[in-house]
């Protein structure tokens, strides 16, 4: 099972782009990599996902260097909104899976 | 339904009894999972289901911990016995589990369970 790690906490300011990244050193051929959105209260929600190279969407892009064994978030032009824990998760969805969560990072985004 | 559906939404007990969660997933999704959240921390494995199968146990942290899934739907999660420290946000997430490419978890709102 892959292992990630994740920066515990990040600071930002309103406007700003801000890139979290996810280290997952030991990520098998079979895994995607995706990325989660937790707001207090409630549970988290799909952002992004990718395998390799660069992924975009209305909200985020995803950047996968070619040996996969670390990812980027990239948030662009943030707001105060956008304060929540993101999470990076890394497994085989073939079938399901054990899909386990790493620590999270913390984003806040200040005025 | 439209959403994974968690019921009850809050649940306060006693110590020493047992207490059900509810998970109703998204219809079609045959892949069904479990995870823990203690306050501040991140979302702790608990235990999956493809289908009415659980092939992994191993995340349930005791034998108080049980699961099942009928009519790959409706999944309930027994803590038996219940301690102070099974108190936590218990969320449930569905997802397809029919393809071999990347799936999205679809979580409810969870559980937030007390024991006093």
């Amino acid at each position: 099972l892959a292992k990630t790690t994740q920066p515990i906490s990040m600071d930002s300011y309103e406007g700003q782009e801000v890139n979290i990244t996810c280290s997952h050193n030991n990520i098998a051929t079979n895994d995607y990599i995706t990325w989660y959105q937790q707001f207090p209260s409630q549970g988290p929600r799909f952002i992004i996902q990718g395998y390799k190279t660069k992924v975009t969407n209305e909200v985020a892009s995803l950047f996968i260097p070619a040996d996969r064994k670390s990812s980027t978030l990239s948030l662009p032009r943030v707001s105060l909104s956008d304060t929540a824990v993101y999470y990076c998760l890394v497994g085989s969805y073939n079938q399901g899976g054990k899909l386990i969560f790493g620590q999270g990072t913390e984003l806040s985004v200040k005025p | 339904g439209a959403g994974v559906s968690q019921s009850p939404s809050n649940k306060v007990t006693e110590k020493g009894k047992d207490v059900e969660l509810r998970c109703d997933p998204i219809s079609g999704h045959t892949a069904l999972y479990w995870y823990r959240q203690r306050l501040g921390q991140g979302l702790e494995f608990l235990i999956y289901f493809q289908g009415n199968s659980a092939p992994d146990k191993s995340g349930l942290p005791s034998d108080r911990f049980s699961a099942e899934r009928t009519g790959e739907s409706v999944s309930t999660l027994t803590i038996q016995r219940t301690q102070q420290e099974d108190s936590a946000v218990y969320l449930c997430a569905s997802s397809l589990g029919a393809t071999v490419k990347g799936e999205k978890l679809f979580f409810g709102s969870g559980t937030q369970l007390s024991v006093l």
